[in-house]
């Protein structure tokens, strides 16, 4: 099955720097990985995806790259803001329905 | 427009009780996954349902874990004779039916199980 690895675990920037999130997935033949947001007690939340067919994508202060060949794809928050304080999943998709996600990565935004 | 919802939010059960969990999908989606997230770690893929039909349970325990998603109604995640290792938070997420938009899946709040 599709095995996704994430990193960093913990990750704390200085509100106004940028961040970063690295994802590597398995299978090949994975075409879609979306990017998760979640708050303490609750769930998940869909803030950016991207499909095999794009190699960037961008949504405000937030953008994902995919590197196919590599199998590697990562999350970029410009300008970071302490409500961006949450845990962020990877996730990929080698079928049309079953999501793999990464471990989390805990992102400490500081005033 | 409502998002998923699951109840309870919260449950509490003793060992060797039943726990039934209960998903509504997003209005206009007919395909629901459930999903478990032990703490500290991601969410791993349990089953996936269409109104009536059972897709894919290649996630779930074989047996005490089983999920229905009627023709009328909620999905439902049971749980028999829970046991500690039980103990999680359980998401639900639903997708729409058709084209591309077909892989975006959209969580619920989940439903966090406590055996005691």
């Amino acid at each position: 099955g599709e095995n996704v690895e994430q990193h960093p675990s913990t990750l704390s920037v200085q509100e106004g720097d940028s961040a970063v999130i690295k994802c590597t997935y398995s299978d090949s033949a994975s075409n879609y990985f979306p990017w998760y947001k979640q708050e303490l007690g609750k769930g998940p939340q869909l803030i950016i995806d991207i499909r095999s067919n794009v190699g960037e994508k961008k949504d405000q202060r937030i953008a994902v790259t995919l590197n196919k060949t590599a199998k590697h794809f990562s999350l970029h928050i410009t300008e970071t803001q302490p409500e961006d304080s949450a845990v962020y999943f990877c996730a990929a998709m080698p079928n049309d329905y079953k999501l793999s996600f990464g471990a989390g990565t805990t992102v400490t935004v500081r005033a | 427009n409502a998002g998923v919802m699951q109840n309870p939010r919260h449950l509490v059960r003793r060992r060797g009780q039943e726990a039934r969990l209960r998903c509504s999908p997003m209005k206009g989606h007919s395909h629901v996954y459930w999903y478990r997230q032990l703490p500290e770690e991601g969410l791993k893929f349990m089953v996936y349902l269409q109104k009536e039909n059972i897709i894919d349970e290649s996630g779930m325990p074989k047996e005490r874990f089983s999920a229905e998603f009627p023709k009328e109604g909620p999905s439902i995640l049971r749980i028999q004779q829970v046991v500690r290792g039980d103990s999680a938070a359980y998401f639900c997420a639903s997708s729409a039916t058709s084209g591309t938009v077909a892989h975006e899946q959209y969580f619920g709040p989940g439903t966090r199980l406590t055996v005691t």
